[in-house]
């Protein structure tokens, strides 16, 4: 099983607070990816980063930020929640070399409700 | 149009059955393909790993990918309830603008029935 780690599991929360979902791994990967799943709908890239002090931004627009200080965290931040916000939120790691160099390891998810 | 593109379902299937999964692609420059399985309030885990075209198998179940037609296949044979989740297919390009990024179908609901 793939060490990547998310939390919290859930959480609800009202409008307009400060949200910070957490994301980490264990496996040294240097590429880390975000991305926002609604239910029957795939799965949408927000944001990504190659390594430490790199950060991209996906090809769903949305209002989170993220930052990369440390190789295994890699947390997504929503300054004013909002109920469009209400998703899931999945975090993702590869290795970024070898045979399966882009192989993704998922973790498990934050359900995020704004109420 | 989406860059993947996969037929939601939902499907369902008594146990035993044999399970044909689809996607479409329209960039020409992906060459990795994967199928990937999520259950439940669970992220999605890797399932099948394939480059280019060809077939690919792993117990009981095969991959296939056609580039000609731009078409990737899963088919799963013997299928067991807990078979039962969200499939989805996911591609990747090794340059352009799809570089470093994987394009996820919509993913199709299986459930096996007993």
């Amino acid at each position: 099983e793939a060490d990547i780690y998310q939390t919290p599991r859930y959480l609800v929360i009202g409008t307009g607070k400060k949200i910070t979902l957490e994301c980490s791994q264990t496996m040294g990967h240097d590429k880390m990816y975000w991305y926002q799943q609604d239910p029957g709908m795939e799965l949408h890239l927000i944001h990504y980063s190659y390594g430490v002090n790199s950060t991209e931004k996906g090809d769903l627009s949305s209002e989170s930020t993220v930052s990369r200080i440390r190789t295994e965290h890699f947390p997504l931040t929503l300054e004013s929640a909002r109920p469009s916000h209400t998703s899931q939120y999945l975090c993702a790691s590869s290795a970024g070399q070898g045979i399966r160099f882009n192989e993704q390891f998922f973790g498990p998810g934050t359900r995020l409700t704004v109420l | 149009q989406k860059e993947v593109e996969q037929d939601p379902g939902p499907l369902s299937v008594p146990e035993g059955a044999i399970v044909s999964l689809n996607c479409t692609y329209s960039n020409s420059a992906f060459q990795y393909f994967m199928w990937y399985r999520q259950y439940s309030r669970k992220g999605p885990e890797l399932l099948m790993y394939t480059y280019s075209s060809g077939n690919k198998e792993d117990g009981r179940f095969t991959a296939q990918v056609d580039k000609s037609s731009k078409y990737i296949s899963l088919f799963i044979r013997d299928s067991q309830p807990s078979d039962s989740a969200t499939y989805l297919c996911a591609a990747f390009g090794a340059g352009g603008t799809s570089y470093g990024k994987l394009t996820f179908g919509q993913g199709t609901i299986l459930t096996v029935h007993p």
